[in-house]
């Protein structure tokens, strides 16, 4: 069964440094998103994006944050100068289609800002 | 004011029993729901979309209430297996749209 693959699975950095957090959605999709949760909390919508240019973004992906699809297969998370706040699990969703918005989640990255 | 609400939890029962999640959501104009299962540290999977009529799949049944924007999960016949957080999703507009979460509702099944 195809799924949603993300890199690494844990990522540790120090304040003020750059991360880049790595998905492959599933491969059909057309629809890539990411979602983030902090430890004890819900999940929160970041950024949406389809045919290359993002869709909707939501308040927390300000400045620092950025996404690409480099190729044809990998969809990316940057953060530029990550903050001690930013510390959380990153989910890539992907889906194929808008009319169920089924998304479908990839394991991960935890991302620890010391 | 929060966007998709759910019974707080935990819910401890033993093995066999049947339980329900309620959720209600405040945008009537919601279009699609969901609801999705969380194990701890790991990803939402999602367990089963709702449909106006509801909808059953095997010991999981899905009620959604338009009217009264309010959307059920009933678990019969619970399993260890099943212990993990239920997670009620609304997809605000239709279209590409993110996905509004509630914060879940923590089940334990108990043998």
């Amino acid at each position: 069964e195809p799924e949603v693959t993300q890199t690494p699975s844990h990522q540790v950095t120090q304040m003020g440094q750059e991360v880049i957090l790595r998905c492959v959605p599933i491969s059909n999709h057309l629809y890539f998103y990411w979602y983030r949760q902090i430890l004890g909390q819900k999940v929160e919508f970041l950024v949406s994006f389809y045919n290359n240019e993002i869709s909707e973004k939501s308040e927390i992906f300000d400045d620092q944050f950025s996404v690409e699809r480099p190729d044809g297969s990998n969809f990316t998370l940057k953060i530029r100068s990550t903050k001690l706040e930013d510390s959380a699990m990153y989910f890539c969703a992907s889906t194929s289609s808008t009319i169920t918005n089924e998304q479908f989640f990839g394991p991960g990255t935890r991302l620890t800002v010391l | 004011r929060k966007e998709v609400e759910q019974d707080p939890g935990p819910f401890n029962v033993p093995e066999g029993a049947t339980v329900a999640f309620n959720c209600t959501y405040s945008n009537s104009a919601s279009q699609s729901f969901f609801w999705y299962r969380q194990d701890c540290r790991k990803e939402p999977k999602l367990l089963m979309s709702v449909y106006s009529s509801g909808n059953e799949d095997g010991r999981f049944t899905a009620q959604l209430n338009r009217a009264s924007q309010y959307i059920s999960l009933l678990i019969r016949d619970s399993k260890l297996s099943d212990s993990a957080t239920y997670l009620c999703v609304v997809s605000p507009y239709s279209g590409n749209t993110p996905l509004v979460f509630g914060k879940g509702t923590r089940l334990s099944v108990i043998a």
